[in-house]
């Protein structure tokens, strides 16, 4: 089945550490976004990369970073320098065919800082 | 700049209400418009779209929504509440970014409850 996975589904960092989170599709999409959620704040955009090689800063970029060595996948990295990194983690993709861009998403990760 | 408004973060009806969710958007140029439904501790699930065309919208699980451009309103509905229906939904429109790419902006989200 195609889709969206992220892993893990919950992580737990120590203050002052880096973390990584994955996200991988197999839907042959050329697009990839991250996103964070708080409770009542909805989504706001980290990231995104629109082919290989190549990405952008969302609205909120300060303390995160990622890279896109491959169609298929799209990690995004919180640094130490994120001020309050605890909160859902979305993933998602979409094509650039056609001009609906409709976004699919991954499960999520929730992260947690201890 | 474009932006979308829910109103209401948290609304309930009883099972077998009317379910009636708002969402107004703010675009300088024709929208593209959509709802998500998302259940707790798991991804967003896309529900409609609007991009052109007729506007009354219909989606899955027995969501529509009906665009009206006077009204500046993207409100979703469904006749008849389930209890499968509580999750939270959110309404997003497509905005042009300044690296001339497509994003979608998203509303903080509205928490349905259904009442048995």
């Amino acid at each position: 089945d195609g889709g969206i996975t992220q892993s893990p589904k919950y992580l737990f960092r120590k203050e002052g550490q880096n973390v990584t989170l994955s996200c991988e599709q197999n839907l042959n999409h050329d697009a990839m976004y991250w996103y964070r959620q708080d409770p009542g704040q909805g989504l706001r955009l980290i990231y995104y990369s629109q082919i290989v090689n190549d990405f952008q800063k969302g609205d909120i970029a300060e303390g995160y970073s990622v890279s896109r060595e491959k169609k298929e996948s799209f990690p995004l990295t919180v640094t130490s320098a994120q001020k309050n990194p605890t909160a859902f983690y979305l993933c998602a993709s979409s094509t650039r065919q056609g001009l609906t861009d409709t976004q699919y998403f991954g499960p999520g990760t929730r992260l947690t800082v201890l | 700049a474009q932006s979308v408004t829910q109103l209401g973060s948290h609304v309930s009806v009883s099972e077998g209400a009317l379910v009636l969710l708002r969402c107004n958007y703010s675009s300088s140029v024709p929208p593209y418009l959509f709802w998500y439904v998302q259940y707790p501790n798991q991804g967003l699930q896309l529900l409609l779209k609007y991009t052109t065309g007729a506007t009354l919208v219909k989606g899955i699980n027995g969501f529509e929504a009906e665009f009206k451009k006077s009204e500046t309103s993207f409100h979703l509905t469904k006749p008849s509440a389930h209890m499968s229906d509580a999750a939270e939904y959110f309404c997003a429109v497509r905005i042009l970014s300044g690296a001339g790419s497509y994003q979608l902006t998203f509303g903080k989200g509205t928490k349905l409850s259904v009442i048995p």
